[in-house]
Protein backbone atom coordinates (compact mmCIF):
# COMPACT_ATOMS: atom_id res chain seq x y z
CA UNK A 1 0.00 0.00 0.00
CA UNK A 2 1.68 3.42 -1.23
CA UNK A 3 2.25 5.71 1.67
CA UNK A 4 1.68 9.40 1.85
CA UNK A 5 3.31 11.22 -1.27
CA UNK A 6 4.28 15.14 -1.23
CA UNK A 7 5.65 16.79 -4.82
CA UNK A 8 7.85 18.36 -5.34
CA UNK A 9 10.59 16.75 -3.92
CA UNK A 10 12.53 20.15 -4.09
CA UNK A 11 11.68 24.01 -4.44
CA UNK A 12 13.78 26.81 -4.68
CA UNK A 13 11.93 30.35 -4.53
CA UNK A 14 12.84 33.54 -4.45
CA UNK A 15 11.35 36.03 -1.54
CA UNK A 16 8.12 37.92 -2.29
CA UNK A 17 7.12 34.51 -4.48
CA UNK A 18 4.36 32.01 -4.01
CA UNK A 19 4.11 28.40 -3.64
CA UNK A 20 1.94 25.19 -3.60
CA UNK A 21 2.84 22.26 -1.84
CA UNK A 22 0.71 18.73 -2.28
CA UNK A 23 0.14 16.15 -0.67
CA UNK A 24 -1.59 12.73 -1.06
CA UNK A 25 -3.06 10.75 2.00
CA UNK A 26 -2.80 7.03 2.20
CA UNK A 27 -6.24 5.39 0.39
CA UNK A 28 -8.80 5.44 3.03
CA UNK A 29 -7.58 8.14 5.39
CA UNK A 30 -9.41 11.29 5.69
CA UNK A 31 -7.83 13.91 7.54
CA UNK A 32 -4.49 15.57 6.54
CA UNK A 33 -1.89 17.86 8.61
CA UNK A 34 0.64 20.02 7.48
CA UNK A 35 3.80 20.44 9.56
CA UNK A 36 6.91 22.60 9.17
CA UNK A 37 10.57 22.17 10.25
CA UNK A 38 12.48 24.61 10.17
CA UNK A 39 16.38 24.41 11.33
CA UNK A 40 16.24 25.44 14.81
CA UNK A 41 12.47 25.28 15.45
CA UNK A 42 11.31 22.12 15.41
CA UNK A 43 8.17 20.28 13.69
CA UNK A 44 5.66 23.14 14.13
CA UNK A 45 2.02 22.18 13.23
CA UNK A 46 0.78 24.20 10.41
CA UNK A 47 -3.00 23.26 9.25
CA UNK A 48 -5.38 20.18 10.17
CA UNK A 49 -7.93 19.55 7.03
CA UNK A 50 -10.42 16.90 7.98
CA UNK A 51 -13.30 15.88 5.41
CA UNK A 52 -12.29 18.69 2.93
CA UNK A 53 -12.85 21.38 5.85
CA UNK A 54 -10.00 23.26 7.91
CA UNK A 55 -10.34 21.88 11.58
CA UNK A 56 -7.48 23.64 13.06
CA UNK A 57 -4.60 26.04 12.84
CA UNK A 58 -1.15 26.66 14.30
CA UNK A 59 0.11 29.67 15.44
CA UNK A 60 1.18 30.94 11.51
CA UNK A 61 0.02 34.01 9.97
CA UNK A 62 -2.65 34.07 6.79
CA UNK A 63 -0.50 34.07 4.18
CA UNK A 64 -0.26 30.03 4.83
CA UNK A 65 -3.54 28.60 3.76
CA UNK A 66 -4.49 25.52 2.45
CA UNK A 67 -7.32 23.32 0.96
CA UNK A 68 -8.25 19.45 1.03
CA UNK A 69 -9.81 17.75 -2.01
CA UNK A 70 -12.77 15.31 -2.63
CA UNK A 71 -9.97 12.73 -2.80
CA UNK A 72 -8.70 14.20 0.30
CA UNK A 73 -5.39 14.96 -0.97
CA UNK A 74 -4.26 18.51 -0.16
CA UNK A 75 -2.53 21.71 -0.99
CA UNK A 76 -0.44 23.65 1.18
CA UNK A 77 -0.05 27.65 -0.54
CA UNK A 78 2.48 29.94 1.25
CA UNK A 79 2.22 33.50 -0.15
CA UNK A 80 4.52 36.75 -0.14
CA UNK A 81 7.51 34.21 0.73
CA UNK A 82 10.04 35.18 3.63
CA UNK A 83 13.86 33.73 4.14
CA UNK A 84 12.43 32.01 7.11
CA UNK A 85 9.63 30.28 5.27
CA UNK A 86 13.17 28.36 4.23
CA UNK A 87 11.75 24.41 5.52
CA UNK A 88 11.08 21.34 4.89
CA UNK A 89 7.26 20.94 4.93
CA UNK A 90 5.72 17.44 6.12
CA UNK A 91 2.51 15.76 5.47
CA UNK A 92 1.03 13.28 7.43
CA UNK A 93 -2.46 11.69 7.22
CA UNK A 94 -4.58 10.04 9.55
CA UNK A 95 -7.82 7.31 8.97
CA UNK A 96 -10.26 9.30 12.23
CA UNK A 97 -9.42 12.79 12.73
CA UNK A 98 -12.46 14.19 14.90
CA UNK A 99 -12.16 14.09 17.94
CA UNK A 100 -9.52 12.00 18.95
CA UNK A 101 -6.17 11.84 18.33
CA UNK A 102 -5.06 8.59 15.36
CA UNK A 103 -1.50 7.74 14.10
CA UNK A 104 -0.36 10.10 11.77
CA UNK A 105 1.69 9.22 8.82
CA UNK A 106 4.25 11.10 7.35
CA UNK A 107 5.61 11.55 3.71
CA UNK A 108 9.16 12.50 2.95
CA UNK A 109 8.36 15.90 3.04
CA UNK A 110 9.02 19.11 0.32
CA UNK A 111 12.48 21.00 0.78
CA UNK A 112 11.85 24.31 0.27
CA UNK A 113 14.60 27.12 -0.16
CA UNK A 114 13.39 30.98 -0.10
CA UNK A 115 16.60 32.92 -1.44
CA UNK B 1 -0.22 24.70 27.62
CA UNK B 2 1.04 21.40 26.77
CA UNK B 3 4.84 20.34 26.03
CA UNK B 4 7.00 17.63 25.66
CA UNK B 5 10.78 17.61 26.44
CA UNK B 6 13.31 15.63 25.10
CA UNK B 7 16.42 16.73 27.73
CA UNK B 8 19.51 15.19 25.62
CA UNK B 9 19.88 17.12 22.18
CA UNK B 10 22.53 14.49 21.22
CA UNK B 11 23.59 10.98 22.73
CA UNK B 12 26.22 8.62 21.44
CA UNK B 13 26.51 4.96 21.66
CA UNK B 14 29.02 2.49 20.82
CA UNK B 15 27.16 -0.55 18.47
CA UNK B 16 25.73 -3.21 20.66
CA UNK B 17 25.39 -1.34 23.10
CA UNK B 18 21.79 -0.12 25.04
CA UNK B 19 19.41 2.89 24.29
CA UNK B 20 17.21 4.92 26.66
CA UNK B 21 16.12 8.21 24.71
CA UNK B 22 13.81 10.30 27.63
CA UNK B 23 10.72 11.92 26.93
CA UNK B 24 8.54 13.81 29.32
CA UNK B 25 4.84 15.66 28.76
CA UNK B 26 3.10 17.87 30.65
CA UNK B 27 -0.72 16.82 30.06
CA UNK B 28 -3.59 16.15 32.75
CA UNK B 29 -5.43 13.48 31.41
CA UNK B 30 -4.26 10.47 29.63
CA UNK B 31 -2.07 11.36 26.64
CA UNK B 32 -1.80 9.74 23.42
CA UNK B 33 2.44 9.45 22.95
CA UNK B 34 4.22 8.93 20.22
CA UNK B 35 7.79 7.95 19.06
CA UNK B 36 9.47 8.74 15.41
CA UNK B 37 12.51 8.23 13.49
CA UNK B 38 13.72 10.61 10.88
CA UNK B 39 16.94 10.17 9.09
CA UNK B 40 18.31 13.00 7.30
CA UNK B 41 16.32 14.98 4.84
CA UNK B 42 13.83 12.42 5.30
CA UNK B 43 10.18 12.44 6.54
CA UNK B 44 9.16 10.65 9.90
CA UNK B 45 8.38 6.92 10.68
CA UNK B 46 6.54 5.91 12.80
CA UNK B 47 8.68 3.45 15.97
CA UNK B 48 5.33 3.56 18.23
CA UNK B 49 2.43 4.43 20.06
CA UNK B 50 0.41 4.41 23.33
CA UNK B 51 -3.00 4.99 23.72
CA UNK B 52 -4.41 3.36 26.41
CA UNK B 53 -3.50 -0.51 28.08
CA UNK B 54 -0.30 -2.29 28.79
CA UNK B 55 2.13 0.82 29.64
CA UNK B 56 5.10 -1.05 28.03
CA UNK B 57 4.74 -1.18 24.20
CA UNK B 58 6.50 -2.71 21.70
CA UNK B 59 7.83 -0.92 17.90
CA UNK B 60 9.40 -1.63 15.02
CA UNK B 61 13.15 -2.47 14.93
CA UNK B 62 13.40 -3.50 18.16
CA UNK B 63 12.51 -0.62 19.73
CA UNK B 64 10.11 -0.36 22.97
CA UNK B 65 8.52 2.54 25.39
CA UNK B 66 7.52 2.35 28.46
CA UNK B 67 4.71 4.83 29.72
CA UNK B 68 5.00 6.32 33.18
CA UNK B 69 1.98 8.23 34.47
CA UNK B 70 3.68 9.67 37.84
CA UNK B 71 6.98 10.44 36.06
CA UNK B 72 5.04 12.24 33.34
CA UNK B 73 7.36 10.08 30.86
CA UNK B 74 7.70 7.86 27.96
CA UNK B 75 11.06 6.65 27.76
CA UNK B 76 12.10 5.00 24.19
CA UNK B 77 14.33 1.94 24.73
CA UNK B 78 16.14 -0.60 22.98
CA UNK B 79 18.80 -3.48 24.39
CA UNK B 80 21.26 -3.38 21.46
CA UNK B 81 21.87 -0.50 19.00
CA UNK B 82 22.72 -0.88 15.28
CA UNK B 83 25.00 1.15 12.87
CA UNK B 84 21.33 1.95 11.38
CA UNK B 85 19.76 3.48 13.87
CA UNK B 86 22.02 6.90 13.72
CA UNK B 87 19.25 9.04 13.23
CA UNK B 88 16.71 11.88 15.33
CA UNK B 89 14.04 10.53 17.26
CA UNK B 90 11.18 12.59 18.17
CA UNK B 91 8.83 12.09 20.98
CA UNK B 92 5.11 13.42 20.40
CA UNK B 93 1.87 13.88 22.48
CA UNK B 94 -1.61 14.30 21.30
CA UNK B 95 -2.98 17.72 21.23
CA UNK B 96 -5.63 17.94 24.36
CA UNK B 97 -6.04 14.22 24.50
CA UNK B 98 -6.35 14.48 20.51
CA UNK B 99 -9.16 16.50 20.14
CA UNK B 100 -7.10 19.08 18.42
CA UNK B 101 -5.69 16.98 15.61
CA UNK B 102 -2.20 17.91 15.43
CA UNK B 103 0.91 16.83 17.24
CA UNK B 104 3.39 18.55 19.91
CA UNK B 105 6.58 17.50 19.09
CA UNK B 106 9.53 17.52 21.48
CA UNK B 107 12.83 19.10 19.87
CA UNK B 108 14.12 15.60 19.35
CA UNK B 109 17.07 13.51 20.60
CA UNK B 110 19.91 13.35 17.52
CA UNK B 111 21.32 9.48 17.78
CA UNK B 112 25.44 8.46 16.87
CA UNK B 113 26.59 5.37 16.33
CA UNK B 114 30.25 4.76 17.47
CA UNK B 115 31.39 1.37 15.52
Amino acid sequence: EAGVTQSPTHLIKTRGQQVTLRCSPISGHTSVYWYQQALGLGLQFLLWYDEGEERNRGNFPPRFSGRQFPNYSSELNVNALELEDSALYLCASSLVGRGRTDTQYFGPGTRLTVL
Amino acid sequence: AQSVTQPDIHITVSEGASLELRCNYSYGATPYLFWYVQSPGQGLQLLLKYFSGDTLVQGIKGFEAEFKRSQSSFNLRKPSVHWSDAAEYFCAVGADGGSQGNLIFGKGTKLSVKP
